[in-house]
């Protein structure tokens, strides 16, 4: 059975502080995708990354970090010099390949607030 | 290019009806996902339609359903509506089959009353 746990229900940060959003998977799969979405407060679900199984190599984009550990199971998010345009809900969703194709399914999320 | 467009944004149906909601994938996008959002579930899954065939359904009663045309655009409908169904409906497209390189769409809220 595939999981995803997001720990952090709610973060509450000052703007320009770094913030670590957590995010545990279980999948017995070999071959998965790992997602990062943001849902801003208009609904959509915006698209930030997305990593395979097999690229455990972890990436920057701008402020923005991830952390691949399939040793632990987890794929993290950090967002480095928070700003109040990053307050939104975030989610991590693991896709994996099953019979007929691709199953995702998303973490319950974390909503975080940056104050001014 | 435009992105996935949900149609209609907001809707209010009352118990017992049925509504049709639509979305258009992004153009060369053949998959189309559906997933429901609600503040006690989260985000599931519903079904994914690849070149006009289901592909893959979640765990919903069959008063959902789906199907997606030539073009790609997609349509879900919910027959004999409850007030559980109040929700975010928000669908997805991609490239190819399955997960990767999702584009969602803003989503049609439905209200049942």
């Amino acid at each position: 059975a595939q999981k995803v746990t997001q720990a952090q229900t709610e973060i509450s940060v000052v703007e320009k502080e770094d913030v670590t959003l957590d995010c545990v998977y279980e999948t017995r799969d070999t071959t998965y995708y790992l997602f990062w979405y943001k849902q801003p407060p208009s609904g959509e679900l915006v698209f930030l990354i997305r990593r395979n199984s097999f690229d455990e190599q972890n990436e920057i984009s701008g402020r923005y970090s991830w952390n691949f550990q399939k040793s632990t199971s987890s794929f993290n998010f950090t967002i480095t010099a928070s700003q109040v345009v990053d307050s939104a809900v975030y989610f991590c969703a693991l896709s994996g390949l099953h019979t007929g194709g691709f199953k995702t399914i998303f973490g319950a999320g974390t909503r975080l607030f940056v104050k001014a | 290019k435009a992105g996935v467009t949900q149609t209609p944004r907001y809707l209010i149906k009352t118990r017992g009806q049925q509504v049709t909601l639509s979305c258009s994938p992004i153009s060369g996008h053949r998959s189309v996902s559906w997933y429901q959002q609600t503040p006690g579930q989260g985000l599931q899954f519903l079904f994914e339609y690849f070149s006009e065939t289901q592909r893959n359904k979640g765990n919903f009663p069959g008063r959902f359903s789906g199907r997606q045309f030539s073009n790609s655009r997609s349509e879900m409908n919910v027959s004999t509506l409850e007030l559980g169904d109040s929700a975010l409906y928000l669908c997805a497209s991609s490239v190819g089959q399955g997960a990767p390189g999702y584009t969602f769409g803003s989503g049609t809220r439905l209200t049942v009353v």
